[in-house]
């Protein structure tokens, strides 16, 4: 089982829709958990971070973080082509220091 | 502004060649990461340093090395380039405190050919 899970898609909405985007990660001491977002050809940038059980929002971006169940979600409203991109999980696992373990991320197409 | 640059960006070598490739912040992250990107396998951590001398294995090791003789630096090494290490490969840096955001550089993208 790998440590952090995603759907590698593609995931296609239409422009103007709810995309949402899923992670499941194996270790429940999991503390801090995190969203980039990586364009074809270029690095990672932090979208969001989370910690606590509940939504965060930060304009268009929610995510949600259930620890028993132990899933991470990122919702983007209003979805834009802009927004078309690989969206990649990670999680500071317990023991990993200061390590990020990534998941292998979701390809989502946002089309016209 | 404070940043982070690898370098080369692209590079093409041959088999049983050592490379070198150069990360470089200004942020004064104590710490810092190597991860190298493959279709299908996300991002996979190599090497990482908690600071000037400190160099600790990660998961996909086996043929690179790294040092940290300054806070800014943190080359990655190929001792023996094989077919294996075409990859892209992403430096991060990280506050010591704060939320374990990393921040990541620009890449490189090697070929051994």
């Amino acid at each position: 089982q790998k440590e952090v899970e995603q759907n590698s898609g593609p995931l296609s909405v239409p422009e103007g829709a709810i995309a949402s985007l899923n992670c499941t990660y194996s270790d429940r001491g999991s503390q801090s958990f995190f969203w980039y977002r990586q364009y074809s050809g270029k690095s990672p940038e932090l979208i969001m971070f989370i910690y606590s059980n509940g939504d965060k929002e930060d304009g268009r971006f929610t995510a949600q973080l259930n620890k028993a169940s132990q899933y991470v979600s990122l919702l983007i409203r209003d979805s834009q082509p802009s927004d078309s991109a690989t969206y990649l999980c990670a999680v500071n696992p317990t023991g990993g220091g200061n390590k990020l373990t990534f998941g292998t991320g979701t390809q989502l197409k946002v089309e016209l | 502004d404070a940043e982070i640059t690898q370098s080369p960006r692209h590079k093409i070598t041959e088999t049983g060649r050592q490379v070198t490739l150069a990360c470089h912040q200004t942020w004064n992250h104590n710490n810092m990461f190597w991860y190298r990107q493959d279709l299908g396998h996300g991002l996979r951590l190599i090497h990482y340093s908690y600071g000037v001398q400190d160099t600790n294995k990660g998961e996909v090791s086996d043929g690179y090395s790294v040092s940290r003789s300054n806070t800014e630096d943190l080359p990655l090494t190929l001792e023996s380039a094989a077919s294996s290490q075409t990859s892209v490969y992403f430096c991060a840096s990280q506050l010591v405190a704060g939320n374990h955001e990393q921040f990541f550089g620009p890449g490189t993208r090697l070929t051994v050919l």
